[in-house]
């Protein structure tokens, strides 16, 4: 299992230009989420979706859009870039099952955004 | 208040040093917790979860004292393997699906 990937890696983006963030996960999760992580202020949670075909707002989603595009992808786009949104964002998903196991978040790898 | 504060570190020990990380919560209808570690430029991974007696895997303890609302890790006999930033995190209660996360403790360990 490649467990939770996403692209691109590294990007470069002028203010004003878009560009789509790319996860999937292989692990038969039923939620998948987005975070920023910025120097000092920990990770925030962009977006995120219980479930296969509903997504909510998280603590910082201004700027941003999601698509749970089926079970294993989960897009995050940013329409109009700003420097603002310059970060690590990374994706995560979980099987809510409880238990001992039950919860646990995987994340991916990150991708690495500047906004100039 | 944040919901969940940690030690703002950095901690800078030798290694075979014990060290203690503390964290605090503020919502009381929190039901779940954990420690995630975050090496340098890579994603958060579970170290273990808080259970209520409390749990050790290794040289790591966790406590959780509820009516206190806090959470600490012990790192017994520390390795340079150990540095990393640990991640409080606490889940609410109600079936939420979303966690919370500490903004995070930075260790390193010295030879």
């Amino acid at each position: 299992n490649a467990g939770v990937t996403q692209t691109p890696k590294f990007q470069v983006l002028k203010t004003g230009q878009s560009m789509t963030l790319q996860c999937a996960q292989d692990m038969n999760h039923n939620s998948m989420y987005w975070y920023r992580q910025d120097p000092g202020m920990g990770l925030r949670l962009i977006y995120y979706s219980a479930s296969e075909g509903t997504t909510d707002k998280g603590e910082v989603p201004n700027g941003y859009n999601v698509s749970r595009l089926n079970k294993r992808e989960f897009s995050l786009r940013l329409e109009s870039a700003a420097p603002s949104q310059t970060s690590v964002y990374f994706c995560a998903s979980t099987f809510w099952g409880g238990g001992r196991s039950g919860y646990e978040q995987y994340f991916g790898p990150g991708t690495r955004l500047t906004v100039t | 208040r944040k919901e969940v504060e940690q030690d703002p570190g950095p901690f800078n020990v030798p290694e075979g040093a014990t060290v203690a990380f503390n964290c605090t919560y503020s919502n009381s209808a929190s039901q779940s917790f954990f420690w995630y570690r975050q090496d340098c430029r890579k994603e958060p991974k579970l170290l273990m979860s808080v259970y209520s007696s409390g749990n050790e895997d290794g040289r790591f303890t966790a406590q959780l004292n509820r009516a206190s609302q806090y959470i600490s890790l012990l790192i017994r006999d520390s390795k340079l393997s150990d540095s990393a930033t640990y991640l409080c995190v606490v889940r609410r209660q109600g079936g939420s699906e979303k966690l919370v996360f500490g903004k995070g403790t930075k260790l390193t360990v010295n030879p």
